[in-house]
Formats: structure tokens, sequence, C-alpha cells
């Protein structure tokens, strides 16, 4: 099956700082990229919609300035945390999608710390 | 406002058992309904999916019944066995894909 690989897997940051995550389609072109964010013992949860050369939809309540979505070509797509706080550490997760709801596959998502 | 209920939360099996989960979905827009299996710390995986033109699916020890007029769907995993003990997600997709709430499934040996 397609692969999409997320990097990285794990990150501990301090408080303030910033954090970019990156989510690759490897052996195809992902149309649309999504972003998910996952606490503890939950759901996942849409974030942001990207599609490839065009701005981020994001969903409703996700602060759009705080969670920059760039997805630069068809086979990437970054997630950068700014100006990281405790209440944004969690499991962030990415989709890539090559056309279809059918064709959709999942990054190994990143946990991310903030002290 | 949560378009997909799912239940159990949460589900012990004896190995060799069947789990069963279930799902209502509200939004008769949705055209596509995927479960998924997720270990702790990584990602989803898709485990199989079903259109509502269709009321079962079976693939291996996995199936899937879909009610379209009860607007339910449910997975049940025959001969569960203790490495199926995971968190199970179903899902509902139009444009986007909405999750359910998760049940997370230990099967003991």
């Amino acid at each position: 099956g397609a692969v999409v690989s997320q990097h990285p897997s794990w990150v501990i940051c301090k408080s303030g700082t910033s954090v970019k995550i990156e989510c690759r389609s490897l052996d195809f072109q992902a149309t649309t990229m999504f972003w998910y964010r996952q606490f503890p013992k939950q759901s996942l949860m849409l974030m942001a919609t990207s599609n490839e050369g065009s701005k981020a939809t994001y969903e409703q309540g996700v602060e759009k300035d705080k969670f920059l979505i760039n997805h630069a070509s068809l086979t990437l797509s970054t997630l950068t945390v700014t100006s990281a706080h405790p209440e944004d550490s969690s499991f962030y997760i990415c989709s890539a999608a090559t056309g279809g709801n059918e064709k959709l596959f999942f990054g190994s998502g990143t946990q991310l710390s903030v002290l | 406002q949560q378009q997909v209920k799912q239940s159990p939360q949460s589900l012990i099996v004896q190995k060799g058992g069947i789990s069963i989960i279930n799902c209502a979905y509200e939004n008769t827009a949705f055209d596509y309904f995927p479960w998924y299996q997720q270990f702790p710390g990584k990602g989803p995986a898709l485990l199989i999916a079903i259109r509502p033109d269709v009321s079962e699916k079976k693939e291996g020890r996995f199936t899937i019944s879909f009610n379209k007029s009860a607007k339910q769907f449910s997975l049940h995993i025959m001969d569960s066995q203790p490495g199926d003990s995971a968190t199970y997600f179903c899902a509902a997709a139009g444009n986007k894909l909405t999750f359910g709430g998760g049940t997370r499934v230990l099967v003991k040996p």
C-alpha cells in the first residue's frame, strides 16, 4: 500500500519555541493532505485540510496563525506549531489522499511535548 | 456536534471470542465508512471499509454490517486474538473524514 512518512516521530521543545512537522507521501502524489490532533485516549480531530499550492482550510476553533500549514508540493506538507505552549502537547497525525476518500493514507504520527 | 457516535468505549474479550463495535451516523451525505485500527503511539491503519450500497463486507476475521435505513454500522472481529488488542475507530466520509470516539479492545489470552 501507499506510504506516508511523518517526521519527527516525537519532539520535545521549550515553551515559546516553534516546531515543524513534515508529512511526505513516498510513492504517490497527494492532491490533498489532512492534519489531525489526538489527545490521550481520545479520537482524532481534524485540524485542517491542505491542497497543493493553495491556502489550507482550517476547522472551526483551530488558530491558523498558530498552526501554520504549507503544502508546497504534491508530496510534502508541513505543520508548524508556532510559539508552542504546554497545552499544545498532543499527538499530531497527517494523512494524504491521492484521489477520492478511499485513497487516504495516514502517517505514523508525531508526539509533541512542550515543556 | 458529534456526527459519528461509537460504542462501547472499551471492550474486553477472551481469546477466540467475538468483538463487536457499533457506530451510528447522522449525515446522510456520508458515502464511505472505514474502520481503522490504532496501536499506541502509531497512526491509524485502515482495516476494512464499506459503501452504503452494500449491507455486509467480510475480509478475513473482520466483517462490517451496514444498515442504511437505521444509519448504523458495526464491526465484528471473529476469533479475536491478543494481537487484536488496540483502539478501533469507525469513520464516515463525504469530502472529509469524521471519526467516532474510539473503542479500546483488550483480548485476554
